[in-house]
């Protein structure tokens, strides 16, 4: 069975930095390509960002691009979210999730709250 | 980027009943190389995680009741769940995987008459 475990959000103040992590257990991690989407409260999804298995294409949503950096390990089988300047509205819930075209499996996600 | 929007925003249906979701994005996400549509649609339930219910606009995710099925090619596309029963009650996406951005529709709440 697959397992995504997002971890490493809380509360930050406007400008700060956070690094979210996500443990992924149950498939062939550098098969698969991995993307970070976030929903705010009582919102919709936001898709942010995608790397693929090894790490030779990446994207960026404008509204992260130049603030937020993906990466992965795929020796620890975790994917990453560095995210820099933050602002209160990256405030959300941010989740993980495994692609081959649509995305197949999510974690639970992870809450982060951008305030002073 | 592509402009997915869906309608209705909620939808109240009687157990047992139809339910349609309609999806439509502002440019065709049909991919001429395979011949598939590059759409997928997900269930929300409260407090949990989208999950995917189906891919390539009409292939279905293993273990999703076979009452579920998408339909519609190009640009305009349908989720139906053609008998509604409580489990269903949940927030629908439909989704491009075609281009970058990936985008989102901005969700169907379901909700029982």
């Amino acid at each position: 069975e697959v397992h995504l475990v997002a971890s490493g959000g809380g509360l930050v103040q406007p400008g700060g930095s956070l690094r979210l992590s996500c443990a992924v257990s149950g498939l062939t991690f550098s098969s698969y390509s991995m993307n970070w989407v976030r929903q705010s409260p009582g919102k919709g999804l936001e898709w942010l960002s995608y790397i693929t298995g090894y790490s030779d294409a990446i994207h960026y949503a404008d509204s992260v691009k130049g603030r937020f950096s993906i990466s992965r390990d795929n020796a620890k089988n975790s994917l990453y979210l560095q995210m820099n300047n933050l602002r209160a509205e990256d405030s959300a819930v941010y989740y993980c999730a495994s692609s081959n075209a649509s995305l197949d499996h999510w974690g639970q996600g992870t809450l982060v709250t951008v305030s002073s | 980027d592509i402009v997915m929007t869906q309608s209705p925003d909620s939808l109240v249906v009687s157990l047992g009943e139809r339910a349609t979701i309609n999806c439509k994005s502002s440019q065709s996400v049909l991919y001429s190389s395979n011949n598939k549509n590059h759409l997928a649609w997900y269930q929300q339930k409260p407090g949990q995680p989208p999950k995917l219910l189906i891919s390539w606009a009409s292939t279905r995710e293993s273990g999703v009741p076979d009452r579920f099925s998408g339909s519609g090619s190009g640009t305009d596309f349908t989720l139906t769940i053609s008998s509604l029963q409580a489990e269903d009650v949940a927030v629908y996406y439909c989704q491009q995987y075609h281009a970058i951005p990936r985008t989102f529709g901005r969700g169907t709440r379901v909700e029982i008459k």
